[in-house]
């Protein structure tokens, strides 16, 4: 089945800085790649997702990019706020009658003002 | 709009008692799911429903039973709690398969 991996498991930055979480995945089936968001006590919230057909997606600060043949995807925030600070998962889903999101171990972001 | 909600918040259970949480979305979306995190292990899908009526098992679907006999609601089972099942709980919700989900708050459950 699907595995994924998620690099760093914590990452610290000031204020105004960037942040890289980087994403590989198993299988090669795998055609839908969202990013979620959790803050504490809360459940994750999507703040971007991107699918197998396109290389990159950016939202304001934030973009996400996709290499399918290496099979890893990358989670990219600029200018980075103290309201970022937050746990950020990956997910690689595939749809065989229902959408199975296979999530990584999450990566911990703290911004220091 | 209410999203996702989930009842109770909390709970804190004895080994081999049994209880029930309650998943409620109020934005009409077929497909529901039960998800437990763990510290390290991220989310792994317990059961999921595509529909009214309909129930699968996920990724680690033993020592839970659920069902969907309403639309808007998605319940979780526990019939005999074990230590093991310790964690927190979140239910999803998606309007189509190829749709975001969207989680609830949570529910985190102690089993001693």
């Amino acid at each position: 089945g699907e595995n994924v991996e998620q690099h760093p498991s914590t990452l610290s930055v000031q204020e105004g800085d960037s942040a890289v979480i980087k994403c590989t995945y198993s299988d090669s089936a795998s055609n839908y790649f969202p990013w979620y968001k959790q803050e504490l006590g809360k459940g994750p919230q999507l703040i971007i997702d991107i699918r197998s057909n396109v290389g990159e997606k950016k939202d304001q600060r934030i973009a996400v990019t996709l290499n399918k043949t290496a099979k890893h995807f990358s989670l990219h925030i600029t200018e980075t706020q103290p309201e970022d600070s937050a746990v950020y998962f990956c997910a690689a889903s595939t749809w065989t009658g229902f959408q199975k999101l296979v999530f990584g171990t999450g990566t911990r972001l703290l911004v220091s003002p | 709009n209410a999203g996702v909600t989930q009842t109770p918040k909390f709970r804190v259970l004895k080994t081999g008692q049994s209880m029930t949480l309650l998943c409620a979305q109020d934005m009409n979306h077929e497909y529901m799911y039960w998800y437990r995190q763990d510290p390290g292990m991220g989310l792994r899908l317990i059961h999921y429903s595509v529909g009214e009526g309909t129930t699968a098992k996920g990724e680690v679907p033993d020592g839970y039973n659920v069902s969907r006999l309403k639309k808007q609601n998605f319940l979780l089972g526990l019939e005999s709690a074990a230590p093991s099942q310790t964690s927190v709980y979140f239910c999803a919700s998606s309007q189509g398969v190829q749709d975001t989900q969207y989680f609830g708050p949570g529910t985190r459950l102690t089993v001693l």
